[in-house]
């Protein structure tokens, strides 16, 4: 069975760090992109960050490009994003996804961590 | 950059009610569309990918339509089960797999 268990999340005050990983099991976790998307309180979803299974390839949205850095450990089945320069509206709901490969979507995902940034 | 524009935003139906959410793009991405539900408090559940293809273990009562640029989602008769948001991504590309703004099913 897959299963994607994120990291706690927390609060974080403007212009902070957080880091958030995201353990995989149940598959062969080198060969999988991975994902994290993103839910603000009330909002729909924001894709945030892409790395292919090798972590060759990294794909960015424009909201965090040059914040935000998405590395994964192959060895260690964990994908990880840390999180700079936070800003007041970077809370949300973050949640870890495996790519399907010939399914076209998110079969899986993590249960959510919350990421609060507030002073 | 390719946008995705579901309507409606909200839609009030009753159990048994045939309904259909449309998700249109900005520019043409073949099939490369997936639908998603999301109810409160969990992470989203992937429903249907490559535009129609039915993923495993959701109900027959789901299904999707379309290519190109318009692309709908349809719940044959709506289940107490199915109110929930409802979202569609564009699933071509790892460079920018973003989603729809949602479309929420509420009870009439």
């Amino acid at each position: 069975e897959v299963q994607l268990v994120e990291s706690r999340g927390g609060l974080v005050q403007p212009g902070g760090s957080l880091r958030l990983s995201c353990e995989a099991s149940g598959f062969t976790f080198s060969v999988y992109a991975m994902t994290w998307v993103r839910q603000a309180p009330g909002r729909g979803l924001e894709w945030v960050s892409t790395i292919t299974g090798s972590g060759g390839l990294i794909y960015y949205a424009d909201s965090v490009r040059g914040r935000f850095t998405i590395s994964r450990d192959n060895s260690k089945n964990t994908l990880y994003l840390d999180m700079n320069s936070l800003r007041a509206e970077d809370t949300a709901i973050y949640y870890c996804a495996k790519d399907g490969k010939a399914v076209a979507g998110f079969e899986s995902w993590g249960q959510g961590s919350l990421v609060t940034v507030s002073s | 950059d390719i946008q995705l524009t579901q309507s409606p935003s909200t839609l009030s139906a009753s159990v048994g009610d045939r309904v259909s959410i449309t998700c249109r793009a900005s520019q043409s991405i073949s099939n490369w569309l997936a639908w998603y539900q999301q109810t409160p408090g969990k992470a989203p559940k992937l429903l249907i990918y490559k535009a129609s293809t039915l993923q495993s273990g959701v109900p027959s009562r789901f299904s999707g339509s379309g290519s190109g640029t318009e692309f709908t989602l349809t719940i044959s008769s709506l289940q107490p089960d199915d109110f929930a948001t409802y979202y569609c991504q564009k699933y071509n590309s790892y460079s920018s797999l973003i989603f729809g703004g949602g479309t929420k099913v509420e009870i009439k």
